[in-house]
């Protein structure tokens, strides 16, 4: 199974700076994903992340807040833009081929001044 | 995109004791996924089940698919302390969307 390598773990930052977050993945897989998850609650799903082209955003998610990166099959990168306290959250990378089981890197807790 | 909603959302239990969580979905799915998380890690796979599947095992664990029912089941059998973890429903949208979608998840917690 593919070893999701998420960086860095935990940060905080100032209101009004933006922050990238790395996924790294062992193997080249078909399908990347980013979560958000507040503490104790489910996983919402902010983008499907595309190799070679725009990632796919959910309702309520836009590339100006959440650009997405993911040059090759094997990494993504999301960057958090102009952070405000609402953004404080873990941020979860996930990675899969179409219709297989998802495998998820360890998070980066996100606290925002 | 439909969401699974685990039941119960808290389950308190003994170790040595069966711990059963339930999943309930809304529209016809593709595959149906149980995660496993511990306390500041990220989601770990436990076992995906197919539509056309009705009974999967892997250790101690025991899943079961109703579609009729649109409703799965999570068995842990002879329940330990390392066990205490939220566990989480993943359905998809079915059809040509393998993109799954997660439940609040049941916070299970084992006393020693």
């Amino acid at each position: 199974s593919a070893v999701i390598s998420q960086k860095p773990s935990r940060d905080i930052c100032q209101r009004g700076t933006s922050l990238t977050i790395q996924c790294q993945v062992d193997s080249q897989v078909t399908m990347m994903f980013w979560y958000r998850q507040q503490p104790g609650q489910s996983l919402t799903l902010i983008a499907t992340a595309n190799q070679g082209s725009e990632a796919t955003y959910e309702s309520g998610f836009v590339i100006d807040k959440f650009p997405i990166s993911r040059p090759n099959l094997t990494f993504s990168t999301l960057t958090v833009s102009n952070m405000s306290p609402e953004d404080s959250s873990i941020y979860l990378c996930s990675a899969s081929d179409r219709g297989q089981p998802q495998h998820f890197g360890d998070g980066t807790r996100l606290s925002i001044l | 995109s439909q969401q699974g909603e685990e039941d119960p959302q808290a389950l308190s239990i003994q170790e040595g004791e069966n711990a059963t969580m339930n999943c309930s979905y809304k529209t016809s799915i593709n595959n149906l996924q149980w995660y496993r998380q511990n306390s500041g890690r990220g989601l770990v796979h436990l076992i995906l089940i197919r539509s056309n599947e009705r009974e999967k095992h892997s250790g101690r664990l025991r899943v079961t698919l109703d579609t009729s029912k649109k409703s799965s089941s999570l068995l842990i059998t002879a329940s330990r302390a390392a066990d205490t973890a939220s566990y989480f429903c993943a359905t998809d949208a079915g059809g040509g969307s393998y993109i799954p979608t997660f439940g609040r998840g049941t916070s299970l917690i084992v006393h020693p």
